[in-house]
Protein backbone atom coordinates (compact mmCIF):
# COMPACT_ATOMS: atom_id res chain seq x y z
CA UNK A 1 0.00 0.00 0.00
CA UNK A 2 1.96 3.09 -1.01
CA UNK A 3 -1.29 5.10 -0.54
CA UNK A 4 -1.51 8.41 1.42
CA UNK A 5 -5.44 9.16 2.23
CA UNK A 6 -6.87 12.20 3.04
CA UNK A 7 -9.73 13.69 4.05
CA UNK A 8 -12.34 15.69 3.10
CA UNK A 9 -11.69 16.27 -0.19
CA UNK A 10 -13.19 19.69 -0.52
CA UNK A 11 -13.91 21.76 2.76
CA UNK A 12 -15.68 25.02 2.71
CA UNK A 13 -15.78 27.31 6.12
CA UNK A 14 -16.47 30.79 7.62
CA UNK A 15 -13.80 32.44 9.50
CA UNK A 16 -14.86 31.35 12.63
CA UNK A 17 -15.05 27.95 12.15
CA UNK A 18 -13.17 25.33 13.06
CA UNK A 19 -12.14 22.26 11.14
CA UNK A 20 -9.92 19.50 11.18
CA UNK A 21 -7.93 18.12 8.27
CA UNK A 22 -7.04 14.39 8.13
CA UNK A 23 -3.76 12.32 6.51
CA UNK A 24 -3.14 8.73 6.77
CA UNK A 25 -0.44 6.73 5.48
CA UNK A 26 0.30 2.91 6.23
CA UNK A 27 3.89 2.51 4.77
CA UNK A 28 5.56 2.74 8.05
CA UNK A 29 6.71 6.19 7.02
CA UNK A 30 8.40 8.32 10.35
CA UNK A 31 8.09 11.65 8.46
CA UNK A 32 4.81 13.48 7.61
CA UNK A 33 4.27 16.71 6.07
CA UNK A 34 1.57 19.43 5.15
CA UNK A 35 2.18 21.38 2.56
CA UNK A 36 0.22 24.88 1.23
CA UNK A 37 -0.44 25.05 -2.36
CA UNK A 38 -1.94 27.98 -3.97
CA UNK A 39 -3.22 27.88 -7.91
CA UNK A 40 -0.26 28.22 -10.45
CA UNK A 41 2.71 27.91 -7.69
CA UNK A 42 4.14 24.97 -6.00
CA UNK A 43 3.43 23.70 -3.04
CA UNK A 44 4.98 25.56 0.02
CA UNK A 45 5.96 23.47 3.05
CA UNK A 46 4.25 23.91 6.64
CA UNK A 47 5.21 21.73 8.65
CA UNK A 48 7.15 18.94 9.20
CA UNK A 49 7.12 15.64 12.23
CA UNK A 50 9.53 13.43 12.16
CA UNK A 51 9.20 10.38 14.45
CA UNK A 52 5.86 11.71 16.04
CA UNK A 53 7.43 15.21 16.70
CA UNK A 54 7.14 18.58 15.38
CA UNK A 55 10.31 19.33 13.43
CA UNK A 56 9.90 22.30 11.30
CA UNK A 57 7.28 24.66 11.29
CA UNK A 58 8.06 27.26 8.48
CA UNK A 59 6.64 30.08 10.66
CA UNK A 60 3.06 29.15 10.00
CA UNK A 61 0.41 31.44 12.04
CA UNK A 62 -0.95 29.70 14.49
CA UNK A 63 -4.66 29.83 12.92
CA UNK A 64 -3.22 26.12 11.87
CA UNK A 65 -2.17 23.84 14.24
CA UNK A 66 -0.89 20.33 13.13
CA UNK A 67 -1.19 17.52 15.42
CA UNK A 68 0.66 13.70 15.00
CA UNK A 69 -1.34 11.60 17.38
CA UNK A 70 0.91 8.44 15.90
CA UNK A 71 3.27 7.55 13.65
CA UNK A 72 0.56 7.13 10.71
CA UNK A 73 -2.02 10.00 11.26
CA UNK A 74 -1.59 13.69 10.81
CA UNK A 75 -3.52 16.12 11.60
CA UNK A 76 -4.25 19.79 10.71
CA UNK A 77 -7.04 21.51 12.74
CA UNK A 78 -7.72 24.98 11.35
CA UNK A 79 -9.32 28.23 13.42
CA UNK A 80 -10.32 31.39 12.68
CA UNK A 81 -9.01 30.98 9.19
CA UNK A 82 -9.03 34.32 6.56
CA UNK A 83 -10.44 34.00 2.75
CA UNK A 84 -6.33 34.09 1.87
CA UNK A 85 -5.98 30.48 3.27
CA UNK A 86 -8.01 29.32 0.56
CA UNK A 87 -5.75 27.06 -1.00
CA UNK A 88 -5.13 22.70 -1.60
CA UNK A 89 -3.72 21.54 1.34
CA UNK A 90 -1.44 18.49 1.11
CA UNK A 91 -0.06 15.99 3.14
CA UNK A 92 3.10 13.93 2.61
CA UNK A 93 5.23 11.35 4.13
CA UNK A 94 8.78 9.90 3.78
CA UNK A 95 10.60 6.75 5.13
CA UNK A 96 12.70 8.76 7.86
CA UNK A 97 12.46 12.43 7.04
CA UNK A 98 16.22 12.59 5.27
CA UNK A 99 17.34 14.54 2.96
CA UNK A 100 16.50 12.73 -0.38
CA UNK A 101 13.69 11.13 1.00
CA UNK A 102 11.06 9.83 -1.66
CA UNK A 103 7.61 11.58 -0.47
CA UNK A 104 4.64 10.27 -0.96
CA UNK A 105 1.67 13.02 -1.19
CA UNK A 106 -1.88 12.55 -0.87
CA UNK A 107 -5.01 14.01 -3.19
CA UNK A 108 -5.22 17.06 -1.15
CA UNK A 109 -7.77 18.59 0.48
CA UNK A 110 -9.49 21.71 -1.29
CA UNK A 111 -10.33 24.30 1.22
CA UNK A 112 -12.04 27.34 0.80
CA UNK A 113 -12.61 30.22 3.45
CA UNK A 114 -15.71 32.15 2.85
CA UNK B 1 18.70 27.41 0.91
CA UNK B 2 19.60 26.29 -2.71
CA UNK B 3 17.17 27.41 -4.89
CA UNK B 4 16.28 26.10 -8.49
CA UNK B 5 15.91 28.00 -11.49
CA UNK B 6 13.41 26.09 -13.67
CA UNK B 7 11.76 27.28 -17.44
CA UNK B 8 8.24 28.58 -16.79
CA UNK B 9 6.85 26.40 -19.73
CA UNK B 10 7.59 24.28 -22.59
CA UNK B 11 5.80 22.88 -25.59
CA UNK B 12 6.16 19.19 -26.88
CA UNK B 13 4.61 16.88 -29.84
CA UNK B 14 3.91 13.59 -29.02
CA UNK B 15 6.72 11.27 -29.47
CA UNK B 16 9.16 13.78 -28.84
CA UNK B 17 11.91 13.79 -26.04
CA UNK B 18 11.44 16.42 -23.73
CA UNK B 19 14.45 18.10 -21.73
CA UNK B 20 14.05 19.64 -19.16
CA UNK B 21 16.98 21.85 -17.00
CA UNK B 22 16.88 23.56 -13.98
CA UNK B 23 19.72 25.52 -12.36
CA UNK B 24 20.77 24.65 -8.87
CA UNK B 25 24.07 27.06 -8.59
CA UNK B 26 24.70 27.18 -5.00
CA UNK B 27 23.95 23.23 -4.28
CA UNK B 28 25.32 21.75 -0.94
CA UNK B 29 27.88 18.61 -1.21
CA UNK B 30 24.96 16.45 0.45
CA UNK B 31 22.05 17.52 -1.14
CA UNK B 32 20.39 15.25 -3.42
CA UNK B 33 18.52 16.60 -7.08
CA UNK B 34 14.34 15.43 -6.73
CA UNK B 35 12.33 15.89 -9.47
CA UNK B 36 7.99 15.80 -9.07
CA UNK B 37 5.00 15.43 -11.70
CA UNK B 38 1.80 16.89 -10.78
CA UNK B 39 -1.07 16.91 -12.17
CA UNK B 40 -4.25 19.72 -11.73
CA UNK B 41 -5.83 18.73 -8.56
CA UNK B 42 -3.25 16.17 -7.48
CA UNK B 43 -0.44 16.02 -5.28
CA UNK B 44 2.93 15.86 -6.88
CA UNK B 45 4.16 12.33 -7.72
CA UNK B 46 7.72 11.59 -7.74
CA UNK B 47 9.78 11.07 -10.87
CA UNK B 48 13.56 10.36 -10.48
CA UNK B 49 16.12 11.74 -8.19
CA UNK B 50 20.40 11.67 -8.33
CA UNK B 51 23.43 12.64 -6.82
CA UNK B 52 25.60 12.88 -9.84
CA UNK B 53 26.07 11.62 -13.31
CA UNK B 54 23.49 9.90 -14.87
CA UNK B 55 20.19 8.08 -13.28
CA UNK B 56 18.03 5.92 -15.41
CA UNK B 57 14.56 4.66 -14.11
CA UNK B 58 11.74 3.47 -16.33
CA UNK B 59 10.09 6.65 -17.11
CA UNK B 60 12.75 9.52 -17.37
CA UNK B 61 16.57 10.10 -16.73
CA UNK B 62 18.22 12.49 -15.36
CA UNK B 63 21.56 13.87 -16.38
CA UNK B 64 23.59 16.00 -13.93
CA UNK B 65 27.10 17.50 -14.52
CA UNK B 66 30.34 17.38 -12.31
CA UNK B 67 29.82 20.75 -11.09
CA UNK B 68 26.35 19.20 -9.89
CA UNK B 69 24.73 23.00 -10.96
CA UNK B 70 22.21 22.02 -13.01
CA UNK B 71 20.42 19.24 -13.98
CA UNK B 72 18.37 17.80 -16.69
CA UNK B 73 14.97 15.36 -16.87
CA UNK B 74 14.83 14.34 -20.03
CA UNK B 75 11.23 12.13 -20.69
CA UNK B 76 11.87 10.07 -24.00
CA UNK B 77 8.91 9.70 -26.18
CA UNK B 78 6.16 12.16 -24.41
CA UNK B 79 2.26 11.68 -24.81
CA UNK B 80 -0.88 13.43 -24.08
CA UNK B 81 -0.96 12.23 -20.87
CA UNK B 82 2.76 13.57 -19.92
CA UNK B 83 1.04 17.40 -19.68
CA UNK B 84 1.82 18.39 -16.08
CA UNK B 85 4.07 20.67 -13.65
CA UNK B 86 7.38 19.30 -13.52
CA UNK B 87 9.06 20.49 -10.14
CA UNK B 88 13.03 19.96 -9.74
CA UNK B 89 13.86 19.92 -5.91
CA UNK B 90 17.34 20.36 -4.28
CA UNK B 91 17.26 18.96 -0.54
CA UNK B 92 18.33 20.83 2.31
CA UNK B 93 19.80 19.62 5.26
CA UNK B 94 18.01 21.59 7.76
CA UNK B 95 18.70 21.16 11.60
CA UNK B 96 16.55 18.70 13.46
CA UNK B 97 15.07 17.91 10.08
CA UNK B 98 14.73 18.06 6.13
CA UNK B 99 13.49 20.96 4.19
CA UNK B 100 11.91 20.45 1.00
CA UNK B 101 11.94 23.43 -1.37
CA UNK B 102 10.07 23.81 -4.57
CA UNK B 103 11.01 25.68 -7.59
CA UNK B 104 8.80 27.60 -9.53
CA UNK B 105 7.92 24.54 -11.99
CA UNK B 106 7.96 23.77 -15.32
CA UNK B 107 4.57 23.61 -17.07
CA UNK B 108 4.93 20.99 -20.06
CA UNK B 109 2.49 20.97 -22.47
CA UNK B 110 2.23 17.97 -24.77
CA UNK B 111 0.36 18.56 -28.23
CA UNK B 112 -0.79 15.81 -30.72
Amino acid sequence: DTEVTQTPKHLVMGMTNKKSLKCEQHMGHRAMYWYKQKAKKPPELMFVYSYEKLSINESVPSRFSPECPNSSLLNLHLHALQPEDSALYLCASSQGGLAGDEQYFGPGTRLTVT
Amino acid sequence: LAKTTQPISMDSYEGQEVNITCSHNNIATNDYITWYQQFPSQGPRFIIQGYKTKVTNEVASLFIPADRKSSTLSLPRVSLSDTAVYYCLVGDSYTGGFKTIFGAGTRLFVKA
